[in-house]
């Protein structure tokens, strides 16, 4: 068990439809990021929060956007669903920012967009 | 674009074999490396990570990595496998002033008893 959580676990949806899933850091930790697995694609960074702030975008699209809390939990909305964007979403946080920190992963959100 | 490369996919061995699965980044500057595991149906462990100083670097359960400068690689071992480390393994870095992970494609690994 890193210490981040994830929720849901599983979510199936239609294409057209928006969800939200949310990341609870490690305690502690103030850097949250956001990545996707699909078989074709692999493992993609989307985007990176620190205390709050955005720090950091990979290749998110703009049907998607993120947030950090006050309280550092992260939510990763993703609106106007497409078949091509079931995945596994993971989470990901680290203590502070830089390229030495580790990272630990959450157990992900499985999103199966019918 | 920075990117990294696992050149095997898949690798299948029996048990008590000795592992090594290759990895490669592409020039950036300064980089951080890492090796995560994927147990099946679980999240991302860290196995290792090389920032600086000594380049054999020895992880959790036995593994070890060799960060070879010259080659732009980072190379991950064990000398001998055992059936639990059944699993996906990527290879992973960031680069100096860049915090993303970016990771190669992963090399699904099965250990026959």
């Amino acid at each position: 068990d890193s210490g981040v959580t994830q929720t849901p676990k599983h979510l199936i949806t239609a294409t057209g439809q928006r969800v939200t899933l949310r990341c609870s850091p490690r305690s502690g930790d103030l850097s949250v990021y956001w990545y996707q697995q699909s078989l074709d694609q692999g493992l993609q960074f989307l985007i990176q929060y620190y205390n709050g702030e955005e720090r950091a975008k990979g290749n998110i699209l703009e049907r998607f956007s993120a947030q950090q809390f006050p309280d550092l939990h992260s939510e990763l909305n993703l609106s106007s669903l497409e078949l091509g964007d079931s995945a596994l979403y993971f989470c990901a946080s680290s203590s502070l920012a830089g390229p030495s920190e580790t990272q630990y992963f959450g157990p992900g959100t499985r999103l199966l967009v019918l | 674009a920075q990117s990294v490369s696992q050149h095997n996919h898949h690798v299948i061995l029996s048990e008590a074999a000795s592992l090594e699965l290759g990895c490669n980044y592409s020039y950036g500057g300064t980089v951080n490396l890492f090796w995560y595991v994927q147990y099946p149906g679980q999240h991302l462990q860290l196995l290792l990570k090389y920032f600086s100083g000594d380049p054999l670097v020895k992880g959790i359960k036995g593994f070890e990595a060799e960060f070879i400068k010259s080659k732009f690689s980072f190379n991950l071992r064990k000398p001998s496998v055992q059936w639990s480390d059944t699993a996906e393994y990527f290879c992973a870095v960031t680069y100096f002033g860049n915090e993303k992970l970016t990771f190669g494609t992963g090399t699904r690994l099965t250990i026959i008893p």
